[in-house]
């Protein structure tokens, strides 16, 4: 129930290119659902968020596409740039008295010149 | 703010050896969480402290790993004694009022 299913395990896009990563759960319960992004060495960095009571956030170049009937939501990275390659982690979390977050697998970009 | 420091950066040590990782939390959070990650695994959380309390610590692999928040900004994981299975990158990161997770830049264990 509180897993965090991600797609693809790794992805190769040209630079201009579209780079869109899946992921799904299981919990209906949960009601927040970030995108992480990792650069090697670094922790993960908050990249965007969504809240079941919209389907699209856009910020910049990044956009969430959510689907609450099907349980799943999308990160949209438009005009990908090789800076963009990196590791990027959807999560989700419920409200509650901690409202800790369930991670997804990982996804490493890679955008090519 | 300089974010949620972590130290070190890297440690080297022999199997059998207590290893102490240290977190500085952002101020005025106050939820802590550590994480492990690996090529294997992932992000696995190990445990979680709101307020200075433990709420869950069922993600911690065994006895040999304990963690601690002293105070409302600072907060250790001790292993002991180490095994080279615990080589791992270690996170820690805080939380303030909303669901916004600032993590650490991450010590990375080796254990030979």
């Amino acid at each position: 129930q509180q897993q965090v299913k991600q797609s693809p395990q790794s992805l190769i896009v040209q630079k201009g290119g579209i780079s869109i990563i899946n992921c799904a759960y299981e919990n209906t319960a949960f009601d927040y659902f970030p995108w992480y992004q990792q650069f090697p060495g670094k922790g993960p960095a908050l990249l965007i968020a969504i809240r079941p009571d919209v389907s699209e956030k856009k910020e910049g170049r990044f956009t969430i596409s959510f689907n609450k009937s099907a349980k799943q939501f999308s990160l949209h990275i438009m005009d990908s740039q090789p800076g963009d390659s990196a590791t990027y982690f959807c999560a989700a979390t419920f409200s509650g008295s901690a409202r800790q977050l369930t991670f997804g697998s990982g996804t490493q970009l890679t955008v090519l010149p | 703010d300089a974010g949620v420091i972590q130290s070190p950066r890297h440690e080297v040590t022999e199997m059998g050896q207590e290893v102490t990782l240290r977190c500085k939390l952002i101020s005025g959070h106050n939820s802590l969480f550590w994480y492990r990650q690996t090529m294997m695994r992932g992000l696995e959380l190990l445990i979680y402290f709101n307020n200075n309390v433990p709420i869950d610590d069922s993600g911690m692999p065994e006895d040999r790993f304990s963690a601690k928040m002293p105070n409302a900004s600072f907060s250790t994981l001790k292993i002991q004694p180490s095994e080279p299975r615990d080589s791992a990158v270690y996170f820690c990161a805080s939380r303030g009022p909303n669901e916004k997770l600032f993590f650490g830049s991450g010590t990375q264990l080796s254990v030979l």
